[in-house]
């Protein structure tokens, strides 16, 4: 079964500055991908960005980049130049060949002034 | 283009009453997924759809949960009877997957359920 692991509870972070969500995977399918959401205080669950088992790229979306290293099987988000914003929760999560989406339990993140 | 819409946003019900909650897929999404939010387990899939057939219900806690989707723009989550337990939020979510991993879902706003 595939496991996601975020270690961080809680983080906060100075406006502007950069900030990094980690997160770890553990799968034995080859084809995978990993998503990251945001879910601010209102409580939507917002998409952020996509990648691939199979990417050579790591991805960016705007503020937002995946830092993809797969033989580690890590799947880090970058956000950088935070704003007040960005004060939510984070969750990682994968999916595999039987399309079901598991989350990790999440990472607060509270931007300071 | 209107996302996944859930009704109702707030459920207060009794212990022992039946519940039922309903979703809106996006038009043209071919997968549904039901999860649950609760604080001391996360994000937990309850159950599946493809292209309205149930793919997978592991994830449903026990026979009081039941999940429909009598047609491509429409899904239910039946609890009955309800239990304090049983309180959390429960999202319906929507995707275009067609054999693809890269393919978001996208989630409704949610419904909270209070069970007294």
């Amino acid at each position: 079964a595939q496991k996601i692991t975020q270690t961080q509870p809680g983080m906060f972070v100075q406006e502007k500055e950069a900030v990094t969500l980690d997160c770890t995977y553990d799968t034995s399918d080859p084809s995978y991908g990993l998503f990251w959401y945001k879910q601010p205080s209102s409580g939507e669950m917002i998409f952020l960005i996509y990648q691939g088992s199979y990417d050579q790229q790591n991805a960016t979306e705007g503020r937002y980049s995946l830092n993809f290293q797969k033989a580690r099987k890590s799947a880090n988000l970058v956000i950088s130049a935070s704003q007040l914003g960005d004060s939510a929760m984070y969750f990682c999560a994968m999916i595999t060949n039987d399309y079901k989406l598991s989350f990790g339990a999440g990472t607060t993140v509270t931007v300071r002034a | 283009d209107a996302g996944v819409i859930q009704s109702p946003r707030h459920e207060v019900t009794e212990m022992g009453q039946e519940v039922t909650l309903r979703c809106k897929p996006i038009s043209g999404h071919d997968y549904l997924f039901w999860y649950r939010q609760t604080m001391m387990r996360g994000l937990e899939l309850l159950i599946y759809f493809n292209n309205n057939v149930p793919i997978d219900d592991s994830g449903m806690p026990e026979d009081r949960f039941s999940a429909k989707m009598p047609n491509a723009s429409f899904s239910t989550l039946k609890i009955q009877p309800s239990e304090p337990r049983d309180s959390a939020v429960y999202f319906c979510a929507s995707s275009l997957r067609s054999g693809h991993y890269n393919s978001p879902l996208h989630f409704g706003n949610g419904t909270r359920l209070t069970v007294t």
